[in-house]
């Protein structure tokens, strides 16, 4: 079966603050796509990242950074210098490369607050 | 601006009541999603369309039927809904059949609430 953990529930820190979401997943499969979604008060979920499980490769994009590490099935997020704007629920998913339907099997959700 | 626009934002409808969800995207994706989601939790699949052919129903209750038109176009049904179906409904769309490394767009939801 395949889960995906986001054992966070709530976040809260202070603007310019650095703040790291853990993710961790299951799966048997050994091809898999991991995503990171964030879900501000508008409700619209906005794709952040997707990474195949074939390359472990770190990413950065501007203040975001994703640490994709096998050995221990995680996928984690962090954003340096946090900004009230990034203020959201951020959700961790997971499709699995067998799949005809790009059903994602999400985690429970971390809500980050970051207060100015 | 999201690229799939959802319509109406807010719904409040009667058990008794017959009311539609409306989803429209022009990216040319031809894969297409209604998610169901509670308050604080992660969304549910619905449904699934895959070139306008109904590929996965997630066991939906028959009260929610859903509708592909076109490849544009996607509208839920609602018919003798029960207050626990209030919730957030979002859809979403992707490029070519729905696969694992598909990325959906999802729109910003039309909120039920069943009274």
């Amino acid at each position: 079966a395949q889960k995906v953990t986001q054992a966070q529930t709530e976040i809260s820190v202070v603007e310019k603050e650095d703040v790291t979401l853990d993710c961790v997943y299951e799966t048997r499969d050994t091809t898999y796509y991991l995503f990171w979604y964030k879900q501000p008060p508008s409700g619209e979920l906005v794709f952040l990242i997707r990474r195949n499980s074939f390359d472990e490769q770190n990413e950065i994009s501007g203040r975001y950074s994703w640490n994709f590490q096998k050995s221990t099935s995680s996928f984690n997020f962090t954003i340096t210098a946090s900004q009230v704007v990034d203020s959201a629920v951020y959700f961790c998913a997971l499709t699995l490369g067998s799949s005809n339907t790009g059903k994602l099997i999400f985690g429970q959700g971390t809500t980050l607050q970051v207060k100015p | 601006d999201t690229e799939v626009t959802q319509t109406p934002k807010h719904l409040v409808m009667g058990m008794t009541n017959k009311k539609s969800l409306k989803c429209e995207q022009h990216m040319g994706h031809r894969a297409m999603y209604w998610y169901k989601q509670k308050a604080k939790k992660p969304p549910e699949l619905m449904f699934v369309y895959s070139y306008e052919k109904l590929s996965i129903n997630e066991s939906v209750p028959s009260r929610f039927s859903p509708e592909c038109p076109n490849s544009s176009l996607l509208n839920l049904h609602l018919h003798a809904l029960q207050p626990e179906d209030s919730a957030l409904y979002l859809c979403a769309s992707s490029q070519g059949r729905g696969t694992g490394a598909n990325v959906l767009t999802f729109g910003a939801g039309s909120r039920l609430t069943v009274l």
